[in-house]
């Protein structure tokens, strides 16, 4: 089946720095990725959609100015938290839908980066 | 605002009991997904259901969807440890571009 990876696994860093987080599909194109945040013992919530060379659609209450998304190419998506502080602490998951029908499509997620912040 | 709620939210039960997880909504959804996830890793499919009534089986896994397309049940028989894990719903709606969740239900099955 479709894969696709997330790097870093895990990330640690300082309040204040800006943390990068890749979304790749390892064997397929994906136009649309998508970018979910998970907070401990809960559901995941989707914080935006990326589509290959237009810029992302973001969700309601999500800062598009904190959390940066570039998708350009097919294969990747990236994940920019700026000047992240403790609150961002959270394990953030891709998925890419394989397919361009919509009635047809799967999404493959990631295996998802713990971002803690200090 | 939450779409899919799912019941219950923790479930602990011994190796070899049945349980029957729900997920419930007023909307309708065109199709409709389950997912297992394991702490640290990302949600895997098990399943998708598209026709309302319809029943899908994978292994000791049953999956029904509710004949208006509103509402879904796992019900997993004979639980093993392995069937430990968050389970999740996750309803597709025609012109949406994403998936909803549900609230997830956390299952312990203790050997």
């Amino acid at each position: 089946g479709a894969v696709v990876s997330q790097h870093p696994s895990r990330v640690i860093c300082k309040s204040g720095t800006s943390v990068k987080i890749e979304c790749r599909s390892l064997d397929f194109q994906a136009t649309t990725m998508f970018w979910y945040r998970q907070f401990p013992k809960q559901s995941l919530m989707l914080m935006a959609t990326s589509n290959e060379g237009s810029k992302a659609t973001y969700e309601q209450g999500v800062e598009k100015d904190k959390f940066l998304i570039n998708h350009a190419s097919l294969t990747l998506s990236t994940l920019t938290v700026t000047s992240a502080h403790p609150e961002d602490s959270s394990f953030y998951i891709c998925s890419a839908l394989t397919g361009l029908a919509r009635s047809t499509d799967t999404q493959y997620f990631g295996p998802g980066t713990r971002l803690t912040v200090l | 605002t939450q779409l899919l709620k799912q019941s219950p939210q923790f479930l602990s039960i011994q190796e070899g009991e049945n349980l029957t997880v729900y997920c419930n909504s007023s909307s309708v959804f065109s199709s409709l997904q389950w997912y297992r996830q394991e702490p640290g890793e990302g949600p895997v499919l098990l399943v998708t259901v598209v026709t309302g009534g319809e029943v899908k089986k994978l292994k000791r896994l049953t999956f029904q969807f509710g004949d208006a397309r509103k509402d879904s049940s796992l019900h997993i028989t004979a639980a093993q440890p392995g069937d430990t894990g968050l389970y999740l719903c996750a309803g597709d709606q025609t012109g949406a571009n994403n998936l909803f969740f549900g609230t997830g239900t956390r299952l312990t099955v203790i050997p």
